[in-house]
């Protein structure tokens, strides 16, 4: 079957950083894209990783490891607006549908 | 440019009632998708359109579900006799779909948060 798994929660303090795992296994794999989702709003494109390795942008940092089926989102200098739901998804074949996971809710405090 | 948009923003019903939903994906965007996402949960798959080939409709949950579009324009999500358990925010999203390569990133509009009483 086709499985993606998140933290449901986590909380992290403003200025620190957070690490945001998630592992998946599916019947092929064709790229993994991270989402944040703020209360009450639409998701929103993070990243897109498809070979093994870390990808950078900005505050926010992206790994996957395609032999462990492991993917990671790092955010880093945590800022309050960062208080969102963050979602794994994954392109399981050459269809577009994309595989979801239940999303990983962060709570940035001061 | 303009994103994706959806109409209406919030609609409620009352039990038994048929609704439509539009959405009006990105110009240009041959792919376009539709999901449901409840309170506090994640999204669910409901029904995937790529150009003129036939949909993907593996996610739509009853045959009270039904979604269509007119090539790759805007598409219209109709529920009939809508239930309380239908109520929840429907999703919509584009992306440049088989002409996008593997990085083909779905962008999503804001939504239609629908309430059956």
């Amino acid at each position: 079957g086709q499985n993606i798994d998140q933290p449901t929660e986590m909380t992290a303090t403003e200025g620190a950083i957070v690490q945001i795992n998630c592992t998946y296994q599916t019947s092929g794999f064709n790229g993994l894209f991270w989402y944040q989702q703020h209360a009450g709003e639409a998701p929103t494109f993070l990243s897109y990783n498809v070979l093994d390795g870390l990808e950078e942008k900005g505050r926010f940092s992206s790994f996957l490891s395609r032999s462990k089926g492991y993917s990671y989102l790092l955010l880093k200098e945590l800022q309050m607006k960062d208080s969102a739901s963050y979602l794994c998804a994954v392109k399981a074949g050459n269809n577009r549908k994309l595989i979801w996971g239940l999303g990983t809710s962060l709570a940035v405090n001061p | 440019g303009a994103g994706v948009s959806q109409s209406p923003s919030n609609k409620v019903t009352e039990k038994g009632k048929d609704v439509e939903l539009r959405c009006d994906p990105i110009s240009g965007h041959t792919a376009l998708y539709w999901y449901r996402q409840r309170l506090g949960q994640g999204l669910e798959f409901l029904i995937y359109f790529q150009g003129n080939s036939a949909p993907d409709k593996s996610g739509l949950p009853s045959d009270r579900f039904s979604a269509e579009r007119t090539g790759e324009s805007v598409s219209t999500l109709t529920i009939q006799r809508t239930q309380q358990e239908d109520s929840a925010v429907y999703l919509c999203a584009s992306s440049l779909g088989l002409s996008g390569g593997g990085y083909d990133t779905q962008y999503f509009g804001p939504g239609t948060r629908l309430t059956v009483l």
